[in-house]
């Protein structure tokens, strides 16, 4: 199993660009969460994604929106990026099945700068 | 004020060294406890899982959970130069069943075990 993956691995936008990205899980979990991570702030919430069809917003929703193309796919799309967005941004996924129900797994991460 | 509390360090300690590290919450909903661990350029991965209050021992990792004074503690003994990482402390309100387990973390304090 590959778990968590996340492509691109780096990108560099230029102000006012879009740019999508995207995730996928391989353990076949219900919730699907897009996080970012910036110096001293921790991992912040942007949008998650409950169950297949359902998304809602996060802590810092604000210049992302997000599909969830099926169970397996998660995308995170910046409509027109600013320098604010530069960030490293991580998806993650859970199962509510088990005992365990708030474990979340990561991806390795998406390193984006916007110039 | 933040709903979770992480001292950033950075915090470095001699090989074979006791750690502790530590988070305070003001949320007192919160019941199911985490620490990740994150190495440089890597995603989180879990590393303890807690609910409630009480100790739960893993090697030579050690979670407490206080819930009355809303404080909870990772020990790490006999120090090694691979638990080099940022440890990052997590809680959840709510598990299980259709609801979504939302975390909270703290910021990541960065520990540096040297030889």
């Amino acid at each position: 199993n590959a778990g968590v993956t996340q492509t691109p691995k780096f990108q560099v936008l230029k102000t006012g660009q879009s740019m999508t990205l995207q995730c996928a899980q391989d353990m076949n979990h219900n919730s699907m969460y897009w996080y970012r991570q910036d110096p001293g702030m921790g991992l912040r919430l942007i949008y998650y994604s409950a169950s297949e069809g359902t998304t809602d917003k996060g802590e810092v929703p604000n210049g992302y929106n997000v599909s969830r193309l099926n169970k397996r796919e998660f995308s995170l799309r910046l409509e027109s990026a600013a320098p604010s967005q530069t960030s490293v941004y991580f998806c993650a996924s859970s199962d509510h099945s088990g005992a365990r129900t708030d474990t979340q797994y990561f991806g390795p991460g998406t390193r984006l700068t916007v110039l | 004020q933040k709903e979770v509390e992480q001292d950033p360090g950075p915090l470095s300690v001699p090989e074979g060294a006791i750690v502790s590290l530590n988070c305070t919450y003001s949320n007192s909903a919160f019941q199911y406890f985490m620490w990740y661990r994150q190495y440089s350029r890597k995603g989180p991965e879990l590393l303890m899982y807690t609910y409630s209050s009480g100790n739960k021992e893993d090697g030579r990792f050690t979670a407490q959970v206080d819930k009355s004074s809303k404080y909870i503690s990772l020990f790490i003994r006999d120090s090694q130069p691979s638990d080099s990482a940022t440890y990052l402390c997590a809680m959840s309100a709510n598990a299980g069943g259709t609801s979504y387990g939302k975390l909270t973390f703290g910021q990541g304090t960065i520990l540096t075990v040297h030889p």
